[in-house]
């Protein structure tokens, strides 16, 4: 079993759609969760860190479930400019700065 | 404005041509990594700095090698390029936190073609 898992997709969705994506990852150790977006032959940029209580930002809402070991993003409302590929990050118990990338869930947001 | 810096963009060596990408940080964060990124493939972790700590992946090939000479600036050397190390090679930053762990700061890449 991967240490970090996504659908890889590509999710096709209408402007103005909800879409979830979900990643699971192996480590019950695991302490520091984090979302990044990557666009096409680009780098990845910090779309938003995951905490326990669960976190929002605008039409992004992040969430961690302990229990079942997976943390997953909503997007509301979204934007063309939504599509992208979201990376996983999962780090382990603080201290090992060793951060393992999910292969990414690509989005397409049409018209 | 960045914060890390990789130069150049785009790389195109040849085959058993050694190349060195380079790296640097405005953001005096005290880890640096280096990755390498195919195509619909996560990003792979070459080897990572704490300080001046060098910290080698187990499966990273003996050819890339990593030199840190200061806390803004990281080099990865790839001494005899093979064209399977054609790929998206993704510098990191991160603040190290005995507590937990910071976000990653990337720059934009370094593409590397081989002929």
């Amino acid at each position: 079993r991967k240490e970090v898992e996504q659908d890889p997709g590509p999710f096709n969705v209408p402007e103005g759609a909800t879409v979830a994506f979900n990643c699971t990852y192996s480590n019950s150790a695991s302490q520091s969760f984090f979302w990044y977006r990557q666009d096409c032959r680009k780098e990845p940029k910090l779309l938003m860190s995951v905490y326990s209580s669960g976190n929002e930002d605008g039409r992004f809402t992040a969430q961690l479930n302990r229990a079942s070991q997976y943390i997953s993003l909503l997007i509301r409302d979204s934007k063309l400019s939504d599509s992208a590929t979201y990376l996983c990050v999962v780090t382990s118990s603080g201290g090992s700065y060793i951060p393992t990338f999910g292969r990414g869930t690509s989005l397409i947001v049409h018209p | 404005d960045a914060m890390v810096i990789q130069n150049p963009r785009y790389q195109v060596t040849q085959f058993g041509k050694p190349v060195t990408l380079s790296c640097s940080q405005t953001l005096n964060h005290n880890v640096m990594y280096w990755y390498q990124q195919k195509s619909s493939q996560a990003p792979k972790l070459l080897f990572h700095y704490y300080d001046k700590d060098f910290n080698n992946e187990a499966d990273t090939p003996d050819n890339f090698q990593s030199r840190r000479p200061n806390t803004s600036f990281c080099f990865l050397d790839i001494r005899s390029p093979g064209l399977g190390d054609a790929a998206m090679y993704l510098c990191a930053t991160s603040r190290g936190d005995r507590v937990l762990n910071q976000p990653q700061h990337f720059g934009d890449g370094t593409r590397l073609s081989i002929l």
